[in-house]
């Protein structure tokens, strides 16, 4: 079955603590991404990842670190938690497609929630 | 940089009722437009797109034109089912640098 699927699902930490939220896909996709989801705000783009060692800062990239040595993979590594980093967080995944910007239509995982205390 | 706004909720309806969520953005370079939905509790999926003006995008008897000249991307539905109730998301991926923007999200109720 195609899918993105992320780990842990659920997350409770305490500040400062480094932590890693893992993300793989099994579709082949060049495209990988990482959101953040606050009431009211959206879907945030924390970082992407156009195929395997080219990653770029999205819009809220502070406080996070990523890495894409394997085209499957792209973890979501936090090296020093904050309680401004509670939020649920989204992976997701994608091929180009047609179109001048592409389409690049995103397959999300299932989310994980991580609280920091 | 590029934007995505869309109109505020919460939004409640009856069934059979029509549904416009309005959405416009700011792009540079000729960007590829979407509507995401999230059930509750799921992750977000795509719900349709379109990548060039005048260009419909449409799926599950929902409908959205890309209007350039408007810089626009309204999601409308004919006649709602309480299964439409959910979160959507309009956003917008940009021929420049690939970055993803979404709108903060309608929530949409249903009722019977």
């Amino acid at each position: 079955e195609a899918q993105v699927t992320q780990n842990p699902r659920y997350l409770i930490t305490v500040t400062g603590k480094k932590l890693t939220v893992t993300c793989s896909q099994n579709m082949n996709h060049e495209y990988m991404s990482w959101y953040r989801q606050d009431p009211g705000l959206g879907l945030r783009q924390i970082y992407y990842s156009m195929n395997v060692e080219v990653t770029d800062k999205g819009d809220v990239p502070e406080g996070y670190k990523v890495s894409r040595k394997e085209k499957r993979n792209f973890p979501l590594i936090l090296e020093s938690p904050s309680p401004n980093q509670t939020s649920l967080y989204f992976c997701a995944s994608s091929f180009r497609g047609p179109g001048v910007a592409g389409t690049y239509e995103q397959y999300f995982g299932p989310g994980t929630r991580l609280t920091v205390t | 940089g590029n934007s995505v706004t869309q109109m505020e909720g919460p939004v409640t309806l009856s069934e059979e009722a029509f549904l416009t969520i309005n959405c416009t953005y700011t792009a540079t370079g000729y960007p590829s437009l979407f509507w995401y939905v999230q059930y509750p509790g799921e992750g977000l999926q795509l719900l349709l797109k379109a990548t060039k003006a005048d260009d419909k995008g449409s799926n599950k008897g929902f409908e959205a034109t890309y209007r350039k000249e408007t810089t626009s991307f309204h999601l409308e539905k004919g006649s709602v089912q309480v299964s439409d109730s959910a979160v959507y998301f309009c956003a917008l991926i940009s021929s420049n640098d690939y970055k993803l923007s979404f709108g903060a999200g309608t929530t949409v109720t249903v009722r019977a």
